[in-house]
């Protein structure tokens, strides 16, 4: 199993702070996955990164798949207390098993 | 659809009880997890089924744990006896695809064991 690490494990900041949080590795991953988890749901997909180096933007977030991709990172320009919730990612190793998940970003971003 | 739905919400038991947990996974999809999600220990996978036939449960934690998939559109997972360290949220998840394909999980099932 290859272990995820995210950091850091709890976030509180205010309306309209940005933020990053961080999810690392020392394997390599074909691809990756960040998740994002309210509070009584299951994790909902918010974007998957394939290639080294990939930044992707959805609205206020940013990430970024680090070039070995061992890493990834995850931006949130002017944080709104709509992105609480817990942030996961999760990495596919391509060697024939199911996605490992990091324990997660704790985010509580208060008006 | 539906989405992945998974039955009970909450189950409230004691300690030695039989415990079943229900999922229905989302139309053609060819994959189906079940993951314990804890404070502790995060999201941990418990076993995956492609087609219905059991592919990797090497999370399962021991013999009290038990998952079947008897047909494609509903899978169990049960633990016999319950002891108070199964109390975890249990999620249910399904995908089209293994490794990169997207992941829909189910609302999740509270489970407590006194």
């Amino acid at each position: 199993t290859q272990l995820l690490e995210q950091s850091p494990q709890f976030l509180s900041i205010q309306e309209g702070e940005n933020l990053t949080v961080y999810c690392n590795s020392s394997s390599v991953f074909s691809s990756l996955q960040w998740y994002r988890q309210e509070p009584g749901e299951g994790p909902v997909l918010l974007v998957t990164v394939v290639t080294g180096g990939e930044v992707k933007k959805l609205k206020r977030l940013t990430f970024q798949f680090g070039d070995a991709r061992k890493d990834s990172s995850l931006h949130i320009t002017a944080a709104q207390p709509g992105d609480t919730g817990l942030y996961l990612c999760a990495g596919d190793s391509n060697s024939g098993y199911a996605l490992n998940f990091g324990k997660g970003t704790s985010l509580l971003v208060t008006p | 659809d539906a989405g992945v739905i998974q039955s009970p919400r909450h189950e409230v038991t004691e300690m030695g009880q039989e415990v079943t947990l229900r999922c229905k996974p989302i139309s053609g999809h060819d994959y189906l997890f079940w993951y314990r999600q804890t404070m502790m220990r995060g999201l941990e996978l418990l076993i995956y089924f492609n087609n219905n036939v059991p592919i990797d449960d090497s999370g399962m934690p021991e013999d009290r744990f038990s998952a079947k998939m008897p047909n494609a559109s509903f899978s169990t997972l049960k633990i016999q006896p319950s002891e108070p360290r199964d109390s975890a949220v249990y999620f249910c998840a399904s995908s089209l695809l293994q490794g990169a394909g997207e992941q829909f999980f189910g609302p999740g099932t509270r489970l407590t064991v006194l």
